[in-house]
């Protein structure tokens, strides 16, 4: 399979827990994005990254989430402290940037912090 | 108020029914996008657009930039097309941040 890979599917942790999640995209893809997704609610923009750079980074990434995209390859999302609001289902898509660029999701990682 | 509402919320219909899911948007945009969601996460991308009208199959989608309107269409739908289709705008140009909408909960009984 070669379309967007995410780890692990599930979490489960307590709170105060430090979370890492993983994002495989497509290979040839330079654009990557993380969202968040809350029940019945639609993704909201984390972050992006264009090759390794992190270029935008949205206000709901407090300072307790990082990301990183050490070769323009794959992505890791940290979550340090986690609380219970950061129980989410945890998106990531991958796209090439050009003028059709369409974008690919990942199955997302669900986190559940109890 | 939102950047971006769908309605309907819910959408419950018949098999072969021909379904219109609508998207409005209050900020100025570069490209829409269209995307379905089954059970359990995953979302494919079904359309971009930044103009005009595009078709795939069953289904067609229209957007109207001075109206600040799109339109999703299923036609002769079935109930594989059971999903919550989602409505993302691209901000500003050159901005690479996509807006969503809560998405549309379709359900087509047989």
């Amino acid at each position: 399979d070669t379309g967007v890979s995410q780890d692990p599917r599930h979490k489960i942790t307590k709170r105060g827990q430090n979370v890492t999640f993983r994002c495989d995209p497509i290979s040839e893809h330079n654009r990557l994005y993380w969202y968040r997704q809350t029940l019945g609610q639609g993704p909201e923009f984390l972050t992006y990254f264009q090759n390794e750079a992190q270029l935008e980074k949205s206000r709901l990434l407090s300072d307790r989430f990082s990301a990183e995209r050490p070769k323009g390859s794959f992505s890791t999302l940290e979550i340090q402290r986690t609380e219970q609001g950061d129980s989410a289902m945890y998106l990531c898509a991958s796209s090439l940037q050009g003028a059709t660029e369409k974008l690919f999701f990942g199955e997302g990682s669900r986190l559940t912090v109890l | 108020k939102n950047e971006v509402e769908q309605s309907p919320q819910n959408l419950t219909a018949q098999e072969g029914e021909f379904i219109t899911i609508n998207c409005s948007y209050s900020v100025g945009i570069s490209a829409l996008h269209w995307l379905q969601q089954h059970p359990g996460g995953g979302i494919v991308s079904l359309f971009m657009l930044s103009s005009g009208k595009k078709k795939h199959g069953r289904l067609i989608a229209t957007i109207n930039i001075q109206e600040k309107h799109s339109s999703l269409h299923i036609t002769a739908s079935h109930p594989r097309d059971s999903a919550v289709y989602i409505c993302a705008v691209k901000v500003l140009q050159g901005a690479q941040k996509l807006v969503f909408g809560q998405g549309t909960r379709l359900t087509i009984n047989p």
